[in-house]
């Protein structure tokens, strides 16, 4: 079974902070890596995706992948009460099909 | 606008009956997915389709049924076999022109009654 692995939180920071949310997965034929943010009752939103080993950065998001680890992590820096949501990450595994794999997600709580 | 319209957003089912909810989307993507989310929990697949006319069973196939008749469409039926239907379903598509990456419509929320 090919996992991804999240804490569920909730996560709390203060305004202004930087928030760091992890994820691990299982299979190391996983080539693509997406986080997204999903508000109470909607549907999640694509923050980022990755796929090569080190830093992506997009304004205050940081994607950071460890491939050897099998860790990906989203740092979002000056964190803002309004990106309170809950984070999923999801794995792109290849092999016969294209499929996605989401973890669980983490529940981030900013708080003012 | 290019995007993923699911209807209806909110649905009430009595028992024993089949329900049918629509997804469409007009980002001429090859792959379309059915997710279910229960309350508190992570995106768990239903079924994918990665071209016309061709769909595979992902992780809780039973109880529901798709088709893929149009690339723009990928509607799924719940029927009175799934038991507990009650959840947020999420109709995806993706293209390998995007990385693959993922996009989501808006979801619709199915009411056992």
């Amino acid at each position: 079974q090919k996992e991804v692995e999240q804490n569920s939180g909730p996560l709390s920071v203060p305004e202004g902070a930087i928030a760091s949310l992890n994820c691990t997965y299982s299979d190391r034929g996983s080539q693509s890596f997406f986080w997204y943010r999903q508000y109470s009752g909607k549907s999640p939103e694509l923050i980022m995706f990755i796929y090569s080993n080190g830093d992506k950065e997009d304004g205050r998001f940081t994607a950071q992948l460890n491939k050897a680890s099998q860790y990906v992590s989203l740092l979002i820096r000056d964190s803002q009460p309004s990106d309170s949501a809950t984070y999923l990450c999801a794995a792109l595994f290849s092999g016969g099909y294209q499929k996605v794999t989401f973890g669980t997600g983490t529940k981030l709580q900013v708080i003012p | 606008d290019g995007g993923i319209t699911q209807s209806p957003k909110y649905l009430f089912r009595k028992e024993g009956q089949n329900v049918t909810l629509s997804c469409e989307q007009n980002l001429n993507h090859d792959a379309m997915y059915w997710y279910r989310q229960d309350p508190g929990q992570g995106l768990r697949l239903i079924y994918y389709s990665q071209i016309v006319n061709d769909f595979q069973k992902g992780d809780i196939a039973e109880g529901y049924s798709v088709s893929r008749e149009k690339k723009e469409s990928f509607p799924l039926t719940v029927t009175s076999a799934q038991k507990n239907p009650t959840a947020f379903y999420l109709c995806a598509s993706s293209t390998p022109g995007s990385g693959n990456t993922i996009y989501f419509g808006e979801g619709s929320w199915l009411t056992v009654v």
